[in-house]
């Protein structure tokens, strides 16, 4: 599976769009885009994937590029609640989940 | 709807015991895997079981070993514990082994050895 890159943390302000990056440069054509997001002490919570068209869901949307070696997750109103580390995963076929370390988003009031 | 259970939420064990921590998954899920994340770090990967088979395993030694039972329900056991195993043992259950199924994951249980 592709290795991910996200940087390790990011600020946002309460009421603001929260936009967080992921390259993803080694994607294979049949690996899809995967986000997680790990609130303290508690488990990982999908958000959201893609394979190649942009998605959208009640908790974020997703932008992936036309080449695919990167994509954005967008939390359009970020509240407090939002704050979390969040998790870019690359994967195809019936490989488990990998996590890397991921995105430490802290929302600020 | 209840998601995924997991117990006991918090563990304390002496070095050298076995533990074992139970899952029951979301109800429509048929597949249990199981991760370990110590602090600060990534949930890592530590096997899959589907049909009551070991279906993948990631890079853990034989003393951990599991079961699913055949209401999905899944045991993690884990022996001869090192100080190295204390970390927070997270459960996932998904429909199927296939990548298009988003999984769901318990709280986890909380394990420190002493």
């Amino acid at each position: 599976d592709a290795k991910t890159t996200q940087p390790p943390s990011m600020d946002c302000a309460e009421g603001r769009a929260a936009n967080l990056p992921c390259n993803h440069s080694t994607i294979s054509g049949n690996e899809y885009v995967y986000w997680y997001r790990q609130i303290h002490s508690q488990g990982p919570q999908y958000i959201i994937h893609g394979l190649k068209n942009n998605e959208t869901n009640e908790m974020a949307s997703l932008i992936i590029t036309e080449d695919r070696k990167s994509s954005t997750l967008i939390l359009p109103h970020a509240t407090l609640r939002d704050t979390a580390v969040y998790y870019c995963i690359a994967l195809s076929g019936n490989t488990p989940l990998v996590f890397g370390k991921g995105t430490r988003l802290s929302v600020i009031a | 709807d209840a998601g995924v259970t997991q117990s006991p939420t918090h563990l304390i064990k002496t070095r050298g015991q076995q533990v074992t921590l139970r899952c029951s998954p979301k109800s429509g899920h048929d597949t249990v895997s199981w991760y370990q994340q110590a602090l600060g770090q990534g949930p890592q990967f530590i096997f899959q079981y589907y049909e009551e088979e070991e279906r993948q395993r990631g890079n853990f030694p034989d003393r951990f070993s599991g079961h699913q039972f055949p209401n999905y329900s899944s045991e993690l056991n884990v022996n001869a514990l090192l100080l190295g195993d204390s970390a927070l043992y997270l459960c996932a259950s998904s429909l199927g082994t296939g990548v298009h199924m988003g999984y769901t994951f318990g709280s986890g249980t909380r394990l420190t050895v002493v």
